[in-house]
């Protein structure tokens, strides 16, 4: 089975851009979940989808937003694009969601904002 | 609210020492899951292990055990025998039934020297 895939791997945007990063999950999973990893923060939660609607949101500003579709690809969209928002990426899928699920996690897209 | 403390930041150790990586959480929920996950160079969050509240066997894989102590709220993880391939930052992250938000350790870096 392929594992969870994300595109693109590496991007560079300036401040004040926006940018859309996406996931494949794995075959059979519906749920999705996106996460952010910087040194100084570390691993933060973003929002959780299943069946196409966000069931869970982290704590972040509104310019941070996410969709999934109905075959639970699912994107992720940053608006406004701050300095600070230079992060990985992480795209997690599980089978469903929430609960004690176990979610496997794609490589990542390296997004900085210069 | 929910919280996961790794106190050890880095650990170095020589090929074939044990080591113990900890995990210290805090929750309200008395139904939660616990996780481990090891990030290599590469990247990629590699899911270990899920324990959930009510088990608190400990569970042996390999090389690889774990001690869930609901006692003291620690999900400590044990590698045995370490090899250079352990080498990677190892996460301990904590679910809570009514909170769907996973909540992730800093990590414990760990390097195997051979």
């Amino acid at each position: 089975k392929a594992g969870v895939t994300q595109t693109p791997r590496y991007l560079i945007k300036t401040r004040g851009q926006q940018v859309t990063l996406s996931c494949s999950p794995i075959s059979g999973h519906r749920s999705v979940s996106w996460y952010q990893q910087t040194p100084g923060q570390g691993l933060q939660f973003l929002f959780e989808y299943f069946s196409e609607t966000q069931r869970n949101k982290g704590n972040f500003p509104g310019r941070f937003s996410g969709r999934q579709f109905s075959n639970s690809r699912s994107e992720m969209n940053v608006s406004t694009l701050e300095l600070g928002d230079s992060a990985l990426y992480l795209c997690a899928s599980s089978v469903e969601q929430g609960f004690g699920y176990e979610q496997y996690f794609g490589p990542g897209t390296r997004l900085t904002v210069t | 609210a929910q919280k996961v403390t790794q106190a050890q930041t880095e650990i170095s150790v020589v090929e074939k020492e044990d080591v113990t990586l900890d995990c210290v959480y805090e929750t309200r929920d008395t139904t939660y899951y616990l996780f481990w996950y090891k990030q290599p160079p590469s990247g990629e969050l590699v899911f270990l292990i899920r324990r959930n509240s009510f088990d608190e066997q400990n569970e042996i894989s390999g090389r690889y055990s774990w001690n869930f102590q609901k006692s003291t709220s620690s999900f400590n993880f044990t590698i045995t025998a370490s090899q250079v391939v352990d080498s990677a930052v190892y996460f301990c992250a904590l679910r809570e039934y009514n909170n769907n938000d996973m909540r992730f350790g800093a990590g414990t870096r760990l390097t195997v020297k051979p």
